[in-house]
């Protein structure tokens, strides 16, 4: 069993929607917790960073953590054709390099 | 300017070349990571730098080599291509404990 379990979809949603992204995890030590969101032919880029159980907003972006049950989400609300990326969920624990998931292709078509 | 710079952007080489992919940084980050993506295989770990005298094998180093030059830079070599290593390469840099990694916007690697 990996570290960490991400369905790599593709998701495909229409626009608007609101997205549930998910991961799953196994070490209970992990403590930050990161979405990243890729385009096709660029680098992986911060979304959202969390260290804590519970909700964190930015804009049209919630990031949630439920440490009891190992399970972090990302949603989007009023999601847009833009959104179209893969998104990844990474964590860590201390100075331990960070384990990140395989990613989740999202489509949001017009 | 990029805060992560990766060069080149795409490479297409033939087996056995040498070739090195360089990465620098603006971001005065210590710590240092290469990656390469494979579809279906997500982020694999190459090596990593947590400072300039400091250079750890990752999970796939074989075949592979670094060098850190400065705090701002680190480079990857293959020093005989092969197809097996046509990738994605990505740079990543990290501030200390607990902070999230940036990236940079990767090298595609092609090697026939």
């Amino acid at each position: 069993q990996k570290e960490v379990e991400q369905d790599p979809g593709p998701l495909s949603v229409p626009e608007g929607a609101i997205v549930s992204l998910n991961c799953t995890y196994s070490n209970s030590a992990f403590q930050y917790f990161m979405w990243y969101r890729q385009y096709s032919r660029k680098g992986p880029e911060l979304l959202m960073y969390t260290y804590s159980s519970g909700n964190k907003e930015d804009g049209r972006f919630t990031a949630q953590v439920d440490k009891s049950s190992k399970y972090i989400s990302l949603f989007i609300r009023d999601s847009q054709p833009s959104d179209s990326a893969t998104y990844l969920c990474a964590m860590v624990r201390g100075s331990y390099i960070p384990t990140f998931g395989r990613g989740t292709s999202l489509i949001v078509h017009p | 300017d990029a805060d992560v710079t990766q060069t080149p952007r795409n490479r297409i080489t033939k087996t056995g070349k040498r070739i090195m992919l360089e990465c620098s940084q603006t971001k005065g980050h210590d710590r240092m990571y290469w990656y390469r993506q494979d579809p279906g295989l997500g982020l694999r770990l190459i090596y990593y730098s947590f400072d300039v005298k400091d250079i750890n094998k990752g999970e796939i180093s074989d075949g592979y080599s670094v060098s850190r030059q400065a705090q701002a830079k680190f480079s990857l070599s293959l020093e005989s291509a092969i197809p097996n290593q046509t990738a994605l390469y990505f740079c990543a840099t990290r501030a200390s404990t607990g902070q999230p990694q940036h990236f940079g916007d990767g090298t595609r690697l092609s090697i026939l």
